[in-house]
């Protein structure tokens, strides 16, 4: 079945560190992938997505690039900051159905 | 314009006792979800919900979990008999769903469920 993997945390950085989230899927058909966020005390916020191979997604600084010859949709970002700190959950959905599946979520701590 | 909320944002009860959470989609959304997060894992697709119909109720556990959706809006999940393994955040989201879209989910806060 579908699914996703995503490198275990938690993930402690610097305050201006480059950020790297792994995020590799197995999916039948053409998938949709979601990068979401969970900030302390909140719900799922979106973050960003990309619908087809090779769209890049991007938002508040975060990009992740939709790359299928490698099952792959790594979320990155240049410089982090401390109101970064959250969970950040890597999703997809496939054609024909609407049901998301998640990875497990990987905690990112940034010290200022 | 308003996100989706849930009532109540907690819950604890009994094992044994009936339970239900309510979902406010956002207005105009014409799919609902529910998902289960358990502790340290990812959220996890219970029911989806197109209009006032169940089109997915695959995510069930077992027959002591329903959701209802009467008039296309709001959605009850009820949950009969609480065991302790019930106990988790339960989440709503919705979406516009939209014929040919790759559909963005909206989540709502979430209802954690402490069943001791």
């Amino acid at each position: 079945g579908d699914s996703v993997t995503q490198m275990e945390g938690p993930v402690t950085l610097s305050e201006e560190a480059f950020l790297t989230i792994n995020c590799t899927y197995t999916a039948t058909g053409y998938p949709s992938l979601f990068w979401y966020v969970q900030y302390p005390g909140e719900g799922l916020q979106l973050l960003l997505k990309a619908t087809k191979a090779d769209d890049k997604g991007s938002n508040k600084g975060f990009e992740a690039t939709y790359r299928k010859e490698t099952t792959s949709f790594h979320l990155e970002k240049g410089s982090v900051q401390v109101s970064d700190s959250a969970v950040y959950f890597c999703a997809l959905t496939t054609s024909g159905t609407y049901k998301y599946i998640f990875g497990t979520g990987t905690r990112l701590k940034v010290l200022a | 314009g308003a996100g989706v909320s849930q009532t109540p944002s907690n819950k604890v009860t009994e094992k044994g006792k009936y339970v239900e959470l309510r979902c406010d989609p956002i207005s105009g959304h014409t799919a609902l979800y529910w998902y289960r997060q358990s502790l340290g894992q990812g959220p996890e697709f219970l029911i989806y919900f197109q209009g006032t119909g169940a089109a997915d109720d695959s995510g069930l556990p077992n027959d002591r979990f329903f959701a209802v959706r009467p008039e296309g809006s709001v959605s009850t999940l009820k949950i009969q008999r609480t065991e302790r393994g019930d106990s988790a955040v339960y989440l709503c989201a919705s979406s516009l769903r939209l014929a040919g879209d790759r559909d963005t989910q909206y989540f709502g806060p979430g209802t954690r469920l402490t069943v001791l």
